[in-house]
């Protein structure tokens, strides 16, 4: 079983409908990352959380730790939104301290 | 600032043959790591810095090597390259004390193909 599971793997939107991708994680962390990889490819972090909630334009993202748990949100979705979204999680300081173990990503898109 | 750039953008080796992949940094970033992406699969960690001189083992390390000897850099080599090492690779950085503090900064990738 992967420690980082995504959900949805795909996602397919009306441009204007309200997003949710959610991240489930099964091991203790220290912080909790949303990242947004382009169809080119380039790879860019949206958030990094370890409690709470942070916002950033259209973009919310919570995480949940007593239910090891993280949802990233898009209100008004836009094609320009089409991308993978990535969910990655790293292990508390003192550990591995380069390691961020990745979830999958969900790959979405947002028709007009 | 340029980020995180990394060369080449694509490259074909064959079998056997080696070659450096070239990470550089303009950030002054202590944490450097260089990542494998595989089609459906998440991002595995290959190596990692914490700074200059300093190098440690990520989750699938066999058949590469790293080196540091300047914050700046962090190159990737392969040695005799396999079929099994054709991914994107990602080269990242980012503030001490690493993920669980800072976000990382990715470079555009590095999609090599070996046959």
């Amino acid at each position: 079983k992967n420690e980082v599971e995504q959900s949805p793997q795909n996602l397919t939107a009306q441009e204007g409908e309200f997003i949710t991708i959610n991240c489930s994680y099964s091991v203790g962390i220290s912080a909790l990352h949303w990242l947004q990889q382009h169809p080119g490819g380039g790879i860019v972090s949206l958030f990094m959380l370890s409690s709470g909630k942070k916002k950033h334009g259209r973009l919310i993202a919570t995480i949940n730790i007593q239910e090891k748990h993280s949802s990233l949100h898009i209100t008004a979705s836009h094609p320009r939104d089409s991308a993978v979204y990535i969910c990655a999680v790293a292990l508390p300081y003192g550990g591995s301290q380069g390691n961020l173990i990745f979830g999958k990503g969900t790959k979405l898109s947002v028709k007009p | 600032n340029a980020g995180v750039t990394q060369t080449p953008k694509f490259r074909i080796l064959k079998i056997g043959q080696s070659m450096t992949l070239q990470c550089t940094q303009d950030m002054n970033h202590n944490y450097m790591y260089w990542y494998r992406q595989d089609p459906g699969m998440g991002l595995k960690l290959i190596y990692y810095s914490v700074g200059a001189g300093i190098t440690d083992k990520g989750e699938v390390p066999n058949g590469y090597n790293v080196s540091r000897s300047t914050t700046e850099d962090f190159p990737l080599r392969l040695e005799l390259a396999a079929p099994s090492q054709t991914s994107v690779y990602f080269c990242a950085s980012s503030f001490y004390p690493g993920p669980s503090s800072y976000e990382q900064y990715f470079g555009p990738g590095t999609r090599l193909t070996v046959t």
